[in-house]
């Protein structure tokens, strides 16, 4: 199974602060074929399902803010929040697709200082 | 827009059988490269994906719960349906259904639906 591991475990930022987050995985999820990371994070605040926030570790879904990007390649990736708002305060996690079963990192929880 | 939704029992009693039906819209399941997979998230912590199916009635299930999955799909009800058998107190926690998209990741999710085993 390829492991994904997150850091850190939980992180508090300032209003407006930037903010990094950490998804290393255990094997490269990059399909060579098609030069593309099949890695995915997900935001999920607090009594809400996970969404979608980026897919191909780089593409940010439809109508997500642009303070969200992710970068990364193979074996390591981030999610990077420019300026962090009030409304980000979740638990982020990364999702491997590229191999079964299918894993989840064991995400990064988000909170305001 | 795409819609999903759990139901299902909210309590099940150890060694019974879970039964969880996903009702979803604003999309086919005979569209080539579409599936609905079935994501859980124990109390506080990750997510674990479980099953999937595809569009071609292709199947995938989580090796951890192996044989105590089944995923079925009605395509004409627009609906996905997840048996587990022999649940644990182990197997207590939220169940979403969701999306799987021609690119392979879950695009949309439903609420889900909370189910305890306990005696």
């Amino acid at each position: 199974d390829i492991v994904l591991t997150q850091s850190p475990d939980s992180l508090t930022v300032s209003l407006g602060e930037g903010a990094t987050l950490s998804c290393k995985s255990s094997q490269s999820v990059l399909y060579t074929s098609t030069n593309k990371n099949y890695l995915a994070w997900y935001q999920q605040k607090s009594g809400q399902p996970p969404k979608l926030l980026i897919y191909w570790a780089s593409t940010r879904e439809s109508g997500v803010p642009d303070r969200f990007s992710g970068n990364g390649s193979a074996t390591d990736f981030t999610l990077t929040i420019s300026s962090l708002q009030a409304e980000d305060v979740a638990v982020y996690y990364c999702h491997q697709y590229h191999r079964l079963p299918l894993t989840f990192g064991g995400g990064t929880k988000v909170e305001i200082k | 827009q795409i819609t999903l939704k759990e139901s299902g029992p909210t309590l099940v009693r150890p060694t019974q059988t879970l039964t969880l039906s996903c009702a979803f819209s604003g999309f086919s399941l005979s569209t080539s490269g579409v599936g609905v997979g079935w994501i859980r998230q124990p109390p506080g912590r990750a997510l674990e994906w479980l099953a999937t199916i595809y569009w071609n009635d292709d199947k995938r299930y989580s090796p951890s719960l192996g044989s105590r999955l089944t995923i079925a799909k009605d395509t004409f009800k627009n609906q996905v349906v997840l048996t587990v058998t022999n649940v644990h107190p182990v197997d207590t926690g939220t169940y979403y259904c969701a999306h799987f998209t021609r690119s392979g990741h879950w695009d949309s999710w439903g609420q889900g639906t909370l189910v305890t085993v306990s005696s």
